[in-house]
């Protein structure tokens, strides 16, 4: 049982937008703690998608976009691509653990 | 360009022994905190343990303390895991990953190497 939740899955169409949650609660996001999301594509290392709730890294297109609120963050990806087809994993710092957290991870299929 | 390359992964019987490798390169090692990340078959992501830059400051995950070790070596750009008392639960891909910036609880993982598979089975 992950301390940050997400939906184990997700589905859209090309050129659509979703967005993934990732509820926390006030030991994590609730307490202000970033929160980063990384992707990772079939068979390959998780990367950096979003860090501190709102930054793209350079290279990271601007249709993946983050945002936070109180006890919850999102990620929000426009124009759907059959490339973004991942798992998508939320991150954040747990102040009742004294470490940082992961979500289960969110399983998008591009339809 | 930055670079993680994680080595050391195999096949071990439960309750033995295995030492992972990463070595850096592309960045100033002896700056970054450095931890290790794990991901079982088919499961998300685990935050295993982390190390500080140059004090011998060291953190584990409840599951693991006890019996693995995480270490440096600042003068060969390397981060090391000691596995210990391997159980079957502990088989999951192992992962190097750099701590960003000034430590803090609002730091991210980047970049990540490439994992190595550790399998423990009799």
């Amino acid at each position: 049982q992950s301390v940050l939740t997400q939906p184990p899955s997700l589905s859209g169409a090309p050129g659509q937008r979703v967005t993934i949650s990732c509820t926390g609660s006030s030991s994590n996001i609730g307490s202000g703690y970033d929160v980063h999301w990384y992707r990772q594509l079939p068979g390959t290392a998780p990367k950096l998608l979003i860090s501190a709730n709102t930054n793209r890294p350079s290279g990271v297109p601007d249709r993946f976009s983050g945002s936070k609120s109180g006890t919850s963050a999102s990620l929000a990806i426009t124009g759907l691509q059959a490339e973004d087809e991942a798992d998508y994993y939320c991150q954040s710092y747990d102040s009742g653990l004294h470490f940082w957290v992961f979500g289960g991870g969110t399983k998008l299929t591009v339809l | 360009q930055v670079q993680l390359v994680e080595s050391g992964g195999g096949l071990v019987k439960p309750g033995g022994s295995l030492r992972l490798s990463c070595v850096a390169s592309g960045f100033t090692f002896s700056n970054y905190y450095m931890s290790w990340m794990r991901q079982a078959p088919g499961k998300g992501l685990e935050l295993v343990s982390y190390i500080s830059n140059s004090s011998p400051y060291t953190n584990y995950a409840g599951s693991v303390k006890g019996r693995f070790t995480i270490s440096r070596d600042n003068a060969k750009n390397s981060l090391y895991l000691q596995m210990n008392s391997l159980r079957a639960e502990d088989t999951a891909v192992y992962y190097c990953a750099r701590v960003s910036g000034t430590i803090g609880p609002d730091n991210w993982f980047d970049p990540w190497g490439q994992g190595t598979l550790v399998t423990v089975s009799s």
